[in-house]
């Protein structure tokens, strides 16, 4: 099983809709990270966390939320997708220390139509 | 400010051949990581290296090895006997000491393509 387990995999979804995108890890870390990748622009943070009561913005936060239910468990939220949220979402999580990498979920690719 | 500059859109390789992928890196932070990451067509970000900014010697990871140029805040990928499978899109990415809860900064990325 992967360590760090988004869902879904893939999204297609209307305009106005509500989302959620679900991120679950097995390897124990307190940092959990959400970026957006969108062609030639790289990986951008959108939230990232160090438990449940700590939650903070990354650079392009505006029209997201997130929740962290529990050390495991990191929830990213559109709600009320438009179009150019269109993207694909990663999750990450790190252990703590400038030598350590993050380690990506597959990633969710989201449409919004 | 951090900053993280790839400045090859795309590369080409032949196959068997060794081929570098430029980094640049902007921070004031005097300890700082280094990482580069692989992107398959298949979408998942695959961690290759790390490169801390006191370590004296450049890092190596079986084909992969970074360049690691302190004065120039550079840290290119250098890949050597390129496969087909090498075919990515490569991330190098800076995490400062001082870096709020260990996050990540990106470059836009390098598409190298390996052909046969």
């Amino acid at each position: 099983d992967a360590d760090v387990t988004q869902t879904p995999r893939n999204r297609i979804t209307k305009t106005g809709k509500r989302i959620m995108l679900e991120c679950s890890q097995t390897k124990g870390h307190d940092r959990m990270y959400w970026y957006r990748q969108d062609p030639g622009l790289g990986l951008r943070l959108i939230y990232y966390s160090f438990d449940v009561k700590d939650i903070n913005k990354g650079e392009i936060s505006d029209g997201y939320s997130v929740s962290r239910q529990a050390q495991a468990k990191f929830s990213l939220s559109l709600e009320s997708a438009i179009p150019n949220q269109t993207a694909l979402y990663f999750c990450a999580t790190s252990d703590w220390g400038t030598n350590q990498p993050q380690h990506f979920g597959d990633g969710t690719r989201l449409s919004i139509l | 400010a951090q900053k993280i500059t790839q400045t090859q859109p795309g590369m080409f390789v032949q196959e068997k051949e060794a081929v570098t992928l430029d980094c640049t890196y902007d921070t004031s932070d005097p300890s700082y990581g280094l990482f580069w990451y692989k992107q398959p067509s298949s979408g998942e970000m695959i961690f290759l290296i790390y490169q801390g900014s006191y370590d004296q010697q450049n890092a190596t990871e079986g084909r992969y090895s970074l360049n690691f140029q302190k004065a120039r805040k550079s840290a290119n990928l250098v890949i050597s006997a390129s496969q087909l499978g090498d075919s990515a899109m490569y991330f190098c990415a800076m995490k400062p000491r001082g870096s709020t809860l260990g996050r990540l900064y990106f470059g836009r990325g390098t598409q190298l393509t390996v052909w046969p």
